[in-house]
């Protein structure tokens, strides 16, 4: 069965770039069915999409942090990868990384557990 | 952007009852619409794909219909389980967009 697992720092401090991983297991990120997405979710708030990969190399970014976003995927390692950059408290989040199922579900069928990033000297 | 809009933001119900959620897009966005649970502390979860394809695993009392601008999440007896935030978000273009959440709440 697919798993999504996230890594990286909890903490990162204003101004810095915050850096995270998902690791996949169970199944090949290296399919064309799938892109794969980060999401994220300020506490006691909605959901937000960052941006989405594609095995191939592909990017798609929300605009409202296009300036800031890059995702990048390692199909070696079945890895993907987020970096935001000048972060600000206002990107304190719990982060999730994702996969999105092509036609006909697309939708974020699987995801990973969340990891809590919080920007704070 | 496409803005997805949800409404009620809270419903209270109780076991058993019908629960409906409506989210309505500022543009067409076709059947590119899915719905997701989220209970506190853990990942949403994939209910309805497609406005109305239930996702593998997922209960038959959640049921999705719509297409263009207005859809709609039906919870159609809710259980003890059900008790969470749902979420609509919209696939037809980027960037992908959800609805600010429903919570569905005890009475």
């Amino acid at each position: 069965q697919l798993q999504l697992q996230e890594s990286g720092p909890g903490l990162v401090k204003p101004s810095e770039t915050l850096s995270l991983t998902c690791t996949v297991s169970g199944g090949s990120i290296s399919s064309s069915s799938y892109y794969w997405g980060w999401i994220r979710q300020p506490p006691g708030k909605g959901l937000e999409w960052i941006g989405s990969i594609y095995y191939s190399g592909s990017t798609y970014y929300n605009p409202s942090l296009k300036s800031r976003v890059t995702i990048s995927v390692d199909t070696s390692k079945n890895q993907f990868s987020l970096k935001l950059s000048s972060v600000t408290a206002a990107d304190t989040a719990v982060y999730y990384c994702a996969r999105f199922a092509r036609s006909p579900t697309d939708a974020f069928d699987i995801w990973g557990q969340g990891t809590m990033v919080t920007v704070s000297s | 952007d496409i803005q997805m809009t949800q409404s009620p933001s809270s419903v209270s119900a109780s076991v058993g009852d019908r629960v409906t959620i409506t989210c309505r897009a500022s543009q067409g966005i076709s059947s590119w619409l899915a719905w997701y649970q989220q209970k506190p502390g853990k990942a949403p979860k994939l209910l309805i794909y497609a406005a109305s394809s239930l996702q593998s695993g997922v209960p038959s009392r959640f049921s999705g219909s719509g297409s263009g601008t207005d859809f709609t999440l039906t919870i159609s007896s809710l259980q003890p389980e059900d008790f969470a935030t749902y979420y609509c978000q919209q696939a037809n273009s980027f960037p992908q967009t959800f609805g600010q959440g429903t919570k569905v709440e005890i009475k």
